[in-house]
């Protein structure tokens, strides 16, 4: 089983669209989570991070399940401009300092 | 955003050549990273410095070799590569190596190995 799972979709859904992704992790030692975009030939950039109590920023929520292990992203009101590589990013302590990334969910927003 | 710079942008390289990634961050940060992009996978974790001491050291081939002259700057000298190498280079920083801390990142190397 891979470290962080992510459904690499592509994920096509219309302008205005509420999509949601979820990520999967298997080492409950895991400490800090994150929501990366990508977008194409570009860098990564912080989308936002992922709080035990959930958190919004504006039309995205993220949230942390640590029984089930899994962090989720929903954006709502889908712009074109939504349309990236969304990576899950996993921090853990296990006998050192790891951090994995997902794969990547890839989201395309049409008109 | 000028906040971490990678030179070169694009490389094309043969395998016996010898090159050198330069990374610089302009933001102060104690930590630096080198992560590997190949296509459909994700991102692979090489190197990190904490205050110019390498931390972690991923079991990455003898032929990627890196640098941490001081704490805004990071060389991945390249020598006798694979073609199969070739992937896009990312160079990020973050304030500390600590758990909460945000990463950011270059515009990374595009290599290409002939």
């Amino acid at each position: 089983r891979k470290e962080v799972e992510q459904d690499p979709g592509p994920f096509n859904v219309p302008e205005g669209a509420t999509v949601a992704f979820n990520c999967t992790y298997s080492n409950s030692a895991s400490q800090s989570f994150f929501w990366y975009r990508q977008d194409c030939r570009k860098e990564p950039k912080l989308l936002m991070s992922v709080y035990s109590s959930g958190n919004e920023d504006g039309r995205f929520t993220a949230q942390l399940n640590r029984a089930s292990q899994y962090i989720s992203l929903l954006i709502r009101d889908s712009k074109l401009s939504d349309s990236a590589t969304y990576l899950c990013v996993v921090n853990a302590n296990t006998g050192g300092f790891k951090t994995i990334f997902g794969a990547g969910t890839r989201l395309f927003v049409k008109a | 955003e000028t906040g971490v710079t990678q030179t070169p942008r694009h490389l094309v390289m043969g395998m016996t050549n010898k090159k050198s990634l330069k990374c610089e961050q302009h933001l102060g940060h104690n930590a630096m990273y080198w992560y590997k992009q190949s296509a459909k996978k994700p991102l692979e974790l090489m190197f990190v410095y904490s205050l110019e001491e390498r931390v972690e050291n991923n079991s990455v081939p003898s032929r990627f070799s890196p640098e941490c002259p001081n704490s805004s700057h990071l060389f991945l000298h390249l020598h006798t590569l694979q073609p199969e190498d070739s992937a896009l280079y990312l160079c990020a920083s973050s304030q500390d190596r600590d758990f909460t801390d945000t990463q950011y990142f270059g515009p990374g190397t595009r290599l290409t190995v002939l």
